[in-house]
């Protein structure tokens, strides 16, 4: 069965403390891996998209990098406003266009 | 910036009664999803539309279940006969052309309760 799991579940961070978010996925192939951001009661805010092993995104604060098997989102000198779920979800071959999604992170950030 | 938007922001309803979530995806985007988010719970697909018709619905997406876009900015998912579990956050996204398929971009979302 094709899997997205996320870990932490939660993360609590110093104002420039860096740390990183798993996304480990287990599908029967791979056609994109996709990093949301979601704020309390609203969607999932784009981040990123990748698509194969090796490529790396940037933006601002984020940077995620993509294996066979994981993605990871770094989060180089998070500020509060970086607080949020984080989602990282999945398109496989064969499926139009569905995401598969992982449960997220909560990563809460303090001054 | 373009944006999906989502009407209700909020729906309560009895158990058994319709309810129509409406939605305005990106002016200019081809596909249309509905995905829904239990308190706590993974965010789960059930219906993308393309074409004026369903390219593809999961299991949650029963016979209780429609989608229509009426008009050529309105994207609707009707609920039959609500259930108790059906109560969530229910979102809707859209996407642009084939080449930029994988960017979807979505609503605020409504949240339904049912009583």
């Amino acid at each position: 069965e094709d899997q997205v799991t996320q870990s932490p579940e939660a993360l609590r961070l110093q104002e420039g403390e860096s740390s990183s978010l798993n996304c480990s996925y287990t599908v029967s192939g791979l056609r994109g891996l996709f990093w949301y951001r979601q704020d309390p009661g609203k969607g999932p805010e784009f981040l990123f998209t990748l698509y194969s092993a090796g490529e790396e995104k940037e933006k601002e604060r984020l940077k995620a990098t993509l294996t066979k098997k994981e993605s990871f989102l770094h989060i180089t000198a998070p500020k509060p406003e970086d607080s949020a779920t984080y989602l990282c979800a999945v398109s496989i071959p064969g499926n139009n266009r569905k995401l598969i999604w992982g449960l997220g992170t909560s990563l809460a950030v303090n001054p | 910036e373009p944006e999906v938007t989502q009407t209700p922001s909020h729906q309560v309803t009895q158990m058994g009664q319709e309810v129509i979530l409406r939605c305005v995806p990106i002016s200019n985007h081809l596909y249309f999803y509905w995905y829904r988010q239990i308190l706590g719970q993974k965010v789960e697909f059930l219906v993308s539309f393309y074409n004026n018709e369903i390219s593809e619905k999961s299991e949650i997406f029963d016979d209780q279940f429609s989608v229509e876009r009426p008009d050529g900015s309105n994207f609707t998912l009707k609920i039959r006969s609500t259930k108790l579990e059906d109560s969530a956050m229910y979102f809707c996204a859209s996407s642009g052309s084939r080449d930029s398929y994988n960017e979807q971009f979505f609503g605020p979302g409504t949240r339904l309760t049912v009583l």
